[in-house]
């Protein structure tokens, strides 16, 4: 069993749509949630950053962290054509090492 | 402030060759990490270099190396290439201290392996 789960996709919506990605994970030390943004060959780009469980807004982007159920979930709201991409979830202890832990990867299409 | 830079963009090499990849982390980052980054994947972590020191490794064998030098930029190295090791490497850079920071990723090296 892969420590972070994440389904591929891919995934379709129309522009304006709100958009629910989510990753499920394995190992309770993970404390720190992130995630990236990639476009097509390019690097991965931060999103949303929290620590332990909670919401966190910014902008369009909503990123949620549910311990207790080792869930976590990024929303997009009124989504464009510009947030095509693949979206990254990625996780890590408080270990000194600071490596990240990554899912696969959601492809997203906006379609306008 | 200039963000994470690394070079070639491209490569291409036969297996059994040896490869060197760089990285510049962005201006005032101490700790630069390096992932593989399989087509339709996820990056997986290789190690992390932290004030010239290595600072944690995943699960890759010994012929991934790296360096980190004095102005924390870095250098990955593969040896005995094979044709696996076909991915996006990334470099990421980030502000180490009592607590690491968040990580700032370049736009990666391609290696193909042929």
């Amino acid at each position: 069993q892969k420590e972070v789960e994440q389904d591929p996709g891919p995934l379709s919506v129309p522009e304006g749509a709100i958009v629910s990605l989510n990753c499920t994970y394995s190992n309770s030390a993970f404390q720190y949630f992130m995630w990236y943004r990639q476009y097509s060959r390019k690097g991965p780009e931060l999103l949303m950053y929290t620590y332990s469980s909670g919401n966190k807004e910014d902008g369009r982007f909503t990123a949620q962290v549910d311990k207790s159920s080792k869930y976590i979930s990024l929303f997009i709201r009124d989504s464009q054509p510009s947030d095509s991409a693949t979206y990254l979830c990625a996780m890590r202890d408080q270990t000194g090492a600071n490596n990240l832990f990554f899912g696969t990867g959601t492809r997203l299409t906006v379609i306008p | 402030e200039t963000g994470v830079t690394q070079s070639p963009t491209h490569l291409i090499k036969t297996r059994g060759q040896q490869v060197t990849l760089r990285c510049s982390s962005q201006s005032g980052h101490n700790t630069v990490s390096w992932y593989q980054q399989a087509l339709g994947q996820g990056p997986q972590f290789i190690f992390q270099y932290y004030r010239e020191e290595e600072n944690g490794r995943g699960n890759f064998p010994p012929r991934f190396s790296g360096l980190q030098f004095p102005n924390y930029s870095s250098e990955l190295n593969v040896n005995a290439l094979e044709l696996d090791d076909s991915a996006l490497y990334l470099c990421a850079s980030s502000f180490g201290g009592l607590v690491q920071e968040t990580q700032y990723f370049g736009p990666g090296t391609r290696l193909l392996v042929l």
